[in-house]
């Protein structure tokens, strides 16, 4: 256990369902994000939430929303997503920005 | 634009073997340097870190080399065991960047 715990673990959406991501952390950490995992690919940053606020959000489509109500909790609040969205969506928290990630296990997405 | 990259995507070893893994990073301004393990179906777990000032570092049966002369990093795996088996990515934090940038990433099997 990372102390980074993420649900669903599997989702499977159509097009036009609105969904949510959830993500908790349990290390008292104080920035939170939200990481894309495409196969072959990078692990790509979406959102950055430091001290609830956030502070990038490296030009992800509106139709994915996030939400930090406090220094625990993150979530992605999903709409109207394309094929092309089906990925690994990776949850982790840091005590210090640049350094060490921790991260949860993932929820698998598949938009169909 | 600068990237961290890894050699083989693919590296197949013996059950006792030793492993070396590589990568390449882009940014020489960069100070700190990670390598995560990923199983199937999880989320990238922390192996061992390392920072500029270093040229080597050593944990479990795991060691991380750096050699900022070439902008090379690579992790040995001592033993390798079945359980070694796993994606491995390395990742740096660039300079003004809020987090770590990752690699794609290398597969591990191992062969009893």
């Amino acid at each position: 256990e990372t102390g980074v715990t993420q649900t669903p673990r599997h989702l499977v959406m159509g097009m036009t369902n609105k969904k949510s991501l959830k993500c908790e952390q349990h290390l008292g950490h104080n920035a939170m994000y939200w990481y894309k995992q495409s196969a072959k690919k990078p692990l790509e940053l979406m959102f950055v939430y430091s001290l609830e606020e956030r502070v990038e959000n490296n030009s992800v489509p509106s139709r994915f929303s996030p939400e930090c109500p406090n220094s625990s909790h993150l979530f992605l609040h999903l709409h109207t997503l394309q094929p092309e969205d089906s990925a690994l969506y990776l949850c982790a928290s840091t005590g210090q920005k640049g350094e060490k990630l921790f991260f949860g296990s993932g929820t698998q997405l598949s938009v169909l | 634009g600068e990237s961290v990259g890894l050699h083989l995507p693919t590296l197949s070893v013996q059950e006792g073997d030793n492993s070396i893994i590589n990568c390449a990073y882009s940014n020489s301004a960069s100070d700190y340097f990670i390598w995560y393990k990923q199983e199937s179906g999880k989320g990238p777990q922390f192996i061992i870190d390392i920072r500029s000032n270093m040229d080597k570092r050593q944990g479990q049966r795991v060691t991380v080399l750096l050699n900022k002369t070439v902008k090379h990093l690579s992790l040995q795996i001592a033993a390798t065991q079945p359980g070694d088996s796993a994606v491995y990515f390395c990742a740096e934090n660039p300079p003004g960047y809020s987090t770590l940038t990752f690699g794609k990433g290398t597969m591990l099997l191992v062969s009893p």
